[in-house]
């Protein structure tokens, strides 16, 4: 147990809604990064936040959006879903960007 | 941009015997860090080793070693003694020193043969 927890387990939608992914950090981690891992793309780095601040952004499609709230709890909201954001979604915590992240068991995310 | 290659898709190995995973990369930061995450059939990605690239020992946990060869920017990850349970997908992945986000390779299936 890496002491990140993310919650749903799995999520089944329909292409078109809009779906909200919870990430709890590891206690006392200030940093939070969201990646998603699908068959054709792999695993690839979508947000970072630090402390409440977005730090970095990687291939976050304009319809996905994240934010990190002052209890340092994050979420990962993806909107008008397509068949191809099918994937599980990770997020990782670390104490800072430069120490080695834990990452929570996923999100499994279906999109029918 | 920064970029990781696994150059082999699948690897089999006996049970007790040693593998090499291969891994290359590429990047003109001079502050960087490189690891190898293992990735079983629960999906959850576990931290196998980390390299800081300032240092020229390379890192060692137990049976896992590294290869660390920065002039040729491979890194490679050596499993000594494998146990079934080593059987997962390995991703080696590079994180800029700067920001602190990964960049994965394509990843490496090992099996374990008893």
């Amino acid at each position: 147990d890496s002491g990140v927890t993310q919650t749903p387990k799995h999520l089944i939608t329909a292409t078109g809604q809009r779906v909200t992914l919870r990430c709890s950090p590891r206690s006392g981690d200030l940093s939070v990064y969201w990646y998603q891992q699908s068959l054709d793309q792999g695993l690839q780095f979508l947000i970072q936040y630090y402390n409440g601040e977005e730090r970095a952004k990687g291939n976050i499609l304009e319809r996905f959006s994240a934010q990190q709230f002052p209890d340092l709890h994050s979420e990962l909201n993806l909107s008008s879903l397509e068949l191809g954001d099918s994937a599980l979604y990770f997020c990782a915590s670390s104490a800072t960007p430069y120490n080695e992240q834990f990452f929570g068991p996923g999100t499994r995310l279906t999109v029918l | 941009a920064q970029t990781v290659t696994q150059s082999q898709p699948e690897m089999s190995v006996q049970e007790a015997e040693t593998v090499t995973l291969s891994c290359t990369y590429d990047t003109s930061e001079s502050d960087y860090y490189l690891f190898w995450y293992k990735q079983p059939p629960s999906r959850q990605m576990i931290l196998v080793i980390r390299q800081e690239a300032y240092k020229q020992q390379n890192a060692t946990e137990n049976r896992f070693s590294v290869n660390f060869q920065k002039a040729a920017k491979s890194f490679s990850l050596k499993i000594s003694d494998s146990q079934l349970g080593d059987a997962a997908m390995y991703f080696c992945a590079s994180e800029r020193g700067s920001q602190g986000n990964l960049i994965f390779g394509k990843g490496t299936k090992l099996s374990v043969k008893p």
